[in-house]
């Protein structure tokens, strides 16, 4: 039992570049989240899945799509990645109340 | 939307002795509140919990506080130790939104 998991751990960017963050989890969720974590601000929730075939905005989606692959798999693309999404990005899913999140993805765009 | 204030942004306390963080949220139909210990390149964990039906949850040295009318809860951290030293995020949970504080920097002294 893995739990969350996600790929690629670092990644660096040349501004304008595109790139696919991928998370997987293993313990049959429904909902899952991608979240953006900035210093000093906390969790930022860019877009979750309340359930396979659903994608709903959350407060910072712009610049970011989503694709719900199945029940298992959330990836969150950058089309063209500018020096403000220059973050760390993390996965999550939830059973009826808890989230548990996934390692993380370090991303820097130059 | 729902808007979740933390404090404090930093805390120092002495081994032994106890801590105590608070949020306060705007939305009186979030319903679900847990607080997540990050430590330093880590993921966030859930280490408590407390649904809205609820007015305080005890596990171990930690507990939790939740005044539905004032629209806050608080974490209380007794007999501190060094390893409780992390950022502390509580959040707030609306719908099937979640909604997080900045986060508390807890640094206990040896």
């Amino acid at each position: 039992n893995a739990g969350v998991t996600q790929t690629p751990k670092f990644q660096v960017l040349k501004t304008g570049q595109s790139m696919t963050l991928q998370c997987a989890q293993d313990m049959n969720h429904n909902s899952m989240y991608w979240y953006r974590q900035d210093p000093g601000m906390g969790l930022r929730l860019i877009y979750y899945s309340a359930s396979e075939g659903t994608t709903d905005k959350g407060e910072v989606p712009n610049g970011y799509n989503v694709s719900r692959l199945n029940k298992r798999e959330f990836s969150l693309r950058l089309e063209s990645a500018a020096p403000s999404q220059t973050s760390v990005y993390f996965c999550a899913s939830r059973r009826p109340w808890e989230q548990f999140f996934g390692p993380g993805t370090r991303l820097t765009v130059l | 939307g729902e808007n979740v204030e933390q404090h404090p942004s930093t805390l120092s306390v002495q081994e032994g002795d106890s801590a105590v963080i608070k949020c306060t949220y705007s939305d009186s139909a979030s319903n679900y509140f847990p607080w997540y210990k990050q430590e330093l390149g880590k993921r966030p964990q859930l280490i408590i919990d407390i649904r809205s039906n609820v007015g305080e949850k005890k596990d171990q040295r930690i507990a939790v506080t939740l005044n539905k009318t004032a629209k806050h809860f608080s974490l209380h951290i007794t007999e501190t130790q060094p390893e409780d030293s992390a950022v502390y995020f509580c959040a707030a949970k609306g719908g099937n939104q979640f909604y997080f504080g900045t986060g508390t920097s807890l640094t206990v002294i040896p």
